[in-house]
């Protein structure tokens, strides 16, 4: 199917381990972005790349590792889980960095690290 | 820096009547775009209107409109005769060219009947 899927969409890990969130996009966008959602935040901007091999941090990178080898994947690794961590992740992916097309999400993935 | 700045934690209106929604934005670049998605309960987020900073024009889309106005930097999202299905967080956002899609922290809309 065309689109953006996120995987798994629920994970529950512990503390101290190292998670892997999946994202796969089938449209050959440029942008991708990870974001991580929290009550009274709103999205705050994990890491981006705008094409493969070229990822850049956002607001809240400490924590997080991303790699980009192919233009439709875009994983994000939490190396070693924390509680605070506990959030909704969304990747995202644009056709441009330009502005004039909007971003399309995946269904987002609910981590809980105890 | 780019930033989003959405003032209002919640808004409550009545079927059938307008709404406005708050975004200020904060950038130094002459080029960018203005966003604003909905996130329902099922926690999807969905495109509504888009606006570039060269248009000339407000964006509509259908019930939504963006009040567009470059030198107060703010960015409206107007929703006319609002419905129980527009009950939601709202989210306006802001990308530069060649950078990362910001969010602002978002506004909860409640519909009644």
């Amino acid at each position: 199917d065309a689109g953006i899927t996120q995987s798994p969409r629920y994970k529950i890990t512990e503390t101290g381990r190292q998670v892997t969130l999946m994202c796969h996009q089938t449209w050959s966008h440029s942008y991708m972005f990870w974001y991580r959602q929290d009550l009274g935040h709103g999205l705050r901007l994990i890491y981006y790349s705008a094409a493969a091999d070229i990822t850049d941090k956002g607001e809240v990178p400490d924590g997080y590792v991303v790699s980009r080898s192919k233009t439709e994947n875009f994983p994000l690794t939490l190396e070693s889980a924390t509680r605070s961590q506990t959030s909704v992740y969304f990747c995202a992916s644009s056709v441009t960095g330009q502005g004039g097309t909007e971003a399309f999400f995946g269904q987002g993935t609910r981590l809980t690290v105890v | 820096a780019q930033k989003i700045t959405q003032t209002q934690p919640g808004m409550f209106v009545q079927e059938k009547e307008a709404v406005t929604l708050d975004c200020t934005y904060d950038t130094s670049d002459p080029s960018y775009g203005l966003f604003w998605y909905k996130q329902p309960s099922s926690g999807e987020m969905i495109f509504l209107i888009y606006q570039g900073s060269y248009d000339q024009q407000n964006a509509t889309e259908g019930r939504y409109s963006l009040n567009f106005q470059k030198a107060r930097k703010s960015a409206n999202l107007v929703i006319s005769a609002s419905q129980l299905g527009d009950s939601a967080m709202y989210f306006c956002a802001m990308q530069q060219a060649g950078t990362a899609l910001i969010f602002g922290k978002g506004t909860t809309l409640s519909v009644s009947s």
